[in-house]
């Protein structure tokens, strides 16, 4: 059972560029969010969906995409990339998105935009 | 503001020994009190969660305890390991009006577990 999976680990961009980073989870689960990390900061929302076919804002969604086509999926899209945005990013998904389910975390993906 | 203060930022211990994570917050309308464990590198791991009702709950050698009416919660860890070493994220949810929650993350305690 893999989880939350992903990809890349590791991402290096120049200002301007765009890129996806890609989340996918097999535990059939209806919630799906992105989180990003900073030093000496808790982990803030960015964008989270509670089904397929519906997403919404998160505390700092700005500079980013999101799209949920598919139960299992849930890519967030730089749109210009930014050395603001340079952080640990977390995909996490549960099986609600309210009160006592337990979110369950990928691995983070490390963006430095330079 | 609805904000989560965890103390010590960090903390040194030897194997074998005890040690309380502390963690206030001020979130309201208060849902449930989460406790994660992020190691070096990987994403956070869900220990525990507790709801209103709940003052105690345990997970292996991991006891937290929640104080609704003081606003506060602790982590202990019992005979501490090499493995603990981590650092412990404590989460609060709030119940938004019209449905729905909000999580409000605390910044971790660091703790390092040595021999």
């Amino acid at each position: 059972n893999a989880g939350v999976t992903q990809t890349p680990k590791f991402q290096v961009l120049k200002t301007g560029q765009s890129m996806t980073l890609q989340c996918a989870q097999d535990m059939n689960h209806e919630y799906m969010s992105w989180y990003r990390q900073d030093p000496g900061m808790g982990l803030r929302l960015i964008h989270y969906s509670v089904g397929a076919g519906i997403t919404d804002q998160g505390e700092v969604p700005n500079g980013y995409n999101v799209s949920r086509s598919t139960t299992e999926d849930f890519p967030l899209r730089l749109l210009s990339a930014a050395p603001s945005q340079t952080s640990v990013y977390f995909c996490a998904s549960s099986s609600s998105g309210r009160y006592n389910s337990p979110l369950h975390f990928g691995n983070g993906t490390r963006l430095t935009v330079t | 503001k609805n904000q989560v203060e965890q103390s010590p930022q960090s903390l040194i211990i030897l194997e074998g020994k005890n040690c309380t994570l502390q963690c206030n917050y001020t979130v309201s309308p208060f849902s449930n009190l989460r406790w994660y464990k992020q190691d070096t590198g990987r994403g956070p791991v869900s220990l525990t969660i507790m709801t209103f009702s709940e003052n105690t709950k345990s997970n292996g050698r991991y006891t937290a305890t929640l104080d609704a009416d003081t606003k506060q919660s602790s982590l202990h860890i019992t005979a501490s390991q090499l493995s603990d070493s981590a650092s412990y994220i404590c989460v609060v949810s709030r119940i938004l009006t019209g449905g729905g929650n909000k999580l409000t993350f605390g910044t971790g305690t660091q703790l390092k577990v040595e021999l």
